[in-house]
């Protein structure tokens, strides 16, 4: 079974200031995705960024880039310049690329961005 | 497209009680699923289903019950409530196919309290 792990309960950081995310995870499979979803305080589920396992560039989108760490099963989440729209939990998950592709999520990072 | 909607926003039950959670998309999606989320933890997946007529268990099943007669509807009943079963709801769902597969898309979320 697979597992992540996110060390970080919380994070607090200043307004134009770059913070990154730690997460970790534990597989056997070879070809998976890996996300980071952001949760604003609605509630709402939001797709930040994706990597795929086989691809060894690192995903970026705008802002928001990752350091994925195939060998050591490491995939951090690294926010430029942050905004006070970042506050939210940052979830890290995972996702196999064969069978049913169950999403997997960390415990989640509550982070909060000072002005 | 109204994407992936849920219905009731919130609900209290009493101990006992049953209920149906309605989730629908409106996306033609293959594969909808349905997560709980309890604070300090992410999203952990009870039931999902990959077709009309298919359903299986995910990682906290006990309680609920699914059924997917339809693509676009994927109801889940909670047979007897319980304190335990306090949590946010999420359905979710996604296309197994084509150049987004990847995507999980979340529904706004059933905030239930179970008393």
């Amino acid at each position: 079974a697979q597992t992540v792990t996110q060390s970080q309960p919380e994070m607090s950081v200043q307004e134009a200031e770059t913070v990154t995310l730690s997460c970790t995870y534990d597989t056997s499979e070879n070809n998976y995705y890996l996300f980071w979803y952001k949760q604003p305080p609605s509630g709402q589920m939001i797709l930040v960024i994706r990597q795929e396992a086989y691809k060894q560039q690192n995903a970026t989108e705008n802002r928001f880039s990752v350091n994925f760490q195939k060998a050591a099963k490491s995939f951090s989440l690294k926010i430029s310049d942050s905004q006070l729209g970042d506050t939210a939990m940052y979830f890290c998950a995972f996702m196999k690329k064969q069978g049913a592709q169950k999403l997997v999520f960390g415990q989640g990072t509550r982070l909060t961005i000072n002005p | 497209n109204a994407g992936v909607t849920q219905t009731p926003k919130f609900q209290v039950l009493k101990t006992g009680q049953s209920m149906t959670l309605q989730c629908a998309q409106d996306m033609n999606h293959e594969y909808m699923s349905w997560y709980r989320q309890d604070p300090g933890m992410g999203l952990r997946l009870i039931h999902y289903s990959v077709g009309a007529g298919i359903t299986d268990q995910g990682e906290v099943p006990n309680g609920y019950n699914v059924s997917r007669s339809t693509t676009e509807d994927f109801p889940l009943r909670l047979l007897s409530a319980a304190p335990s079963q306090t949590s946010v709801y999420f359905c979710a769902s996604r296309t197994p196919s084509g150049g987004k597969s990847y995507e999980q898309y979340f529904g706004p979320g059933t905030r239930l309290t179970v008393t």
